[in-house]
């Protein structure tokens, strides 16, 4: 089955800027989404198809997605921004969803 | 505007079967193209899909849990209903229903709010 690899954490200081990196083979046919999840909620994307930004997401959060890496990124780290942020393609082979791990955003 | 409610006992005794139930509203699931998934969250862990089903009724399951997951729909009521039997403590978790488009490229969006499910005796 496919495998999406995501570091399990990453420190930034507010104002830098935080890069998220999620690793599959040849991830970059795939269309990949990103998912930001504060404690106690749901889910919400604010990345898809690889660099589209859904309406509401600042234009802090970014994306890019080649070879065998997607990457999110978050320009101007606020404090807000800490949360937990999963990648997720689909296993078109098999009609299933794939999530990475999942990286923990600590602002310092 | 699309909305997704999970609902479902808080909690089940080991071996027992979790029936849960996804509502929603601002879709219809016999529209060409639409789909709606299940996800968990055990505490702490990554998300875990687990099956979905699409507006022509095709399904499809988690490779591991797929002997254990049934996921039906109905039409009239808006609603998806999940079944996964024998549960085990390890399978406590909050579950989420989320829409997605069933071309196998979208995002899901929107997700509901979660319904966290305890399996102890």
């Amino acid at each position: 089955s496919y495998v999406l690899t995501q570091a399990p954490s990453l420190s930034v200081a507010p104002g830098q800027t935080a890069r998220f990196a999620c690793g599959g083979d040849n991830i970059g046919v795939n269309s990949v989404h990103w998912y930001q999840q504060k404690p106690g909620q749901a889910p919400v994307v604010v990345i898809s198809y690889d660099s589209d930004r859904p309406s509401g997401i600042p234009e802090r959060f970014s994306g890019s997605n080649s070879g065998s890496t997607a990457t999110l990124t978050i320009s101007g780290v606020e404090a807000g921004d800490e949360a937990d942020y999963y990648c997720q393609v689909w296993d078109i082979s098999v009609g299933h969803a794939v999530f990475g791990g999942g990286t923990k955003l600590t602002v310092l | 505007q699309v909305t997704l409610r999970e609902s479902g006992p808080a909690l089940v005794k080991p071996t027992q079967t979790l029936t849960l139930t996804c509502a929603f509203s601002g879709f219809s699931l016999s529209t060409s193209g639409m789909s709606v998934s299940w996800i968990r969250q055990s505490p702490g862990k990554a998300l875990e899909w687990l099956a979905r089903i699409d507006w022509d009724d095709d399904k499809y399951y988690n490779t591991f849990l797929k002997t254990r997951l049934t996921i039906s729909r109905d039409t009239s009521k808006n609603q998806v209903v999940l079944t996964m039997t024998n549960m085990d403590p390890a399978d406590t978790a909050t579950y989420y229903c989320a829409r997605a488009l069933s071309n196998q490229r979208s995002p899901f969006e929107p997700w509901g709010q979660g319904t966290l499910v305890t399996v102890s005796s």
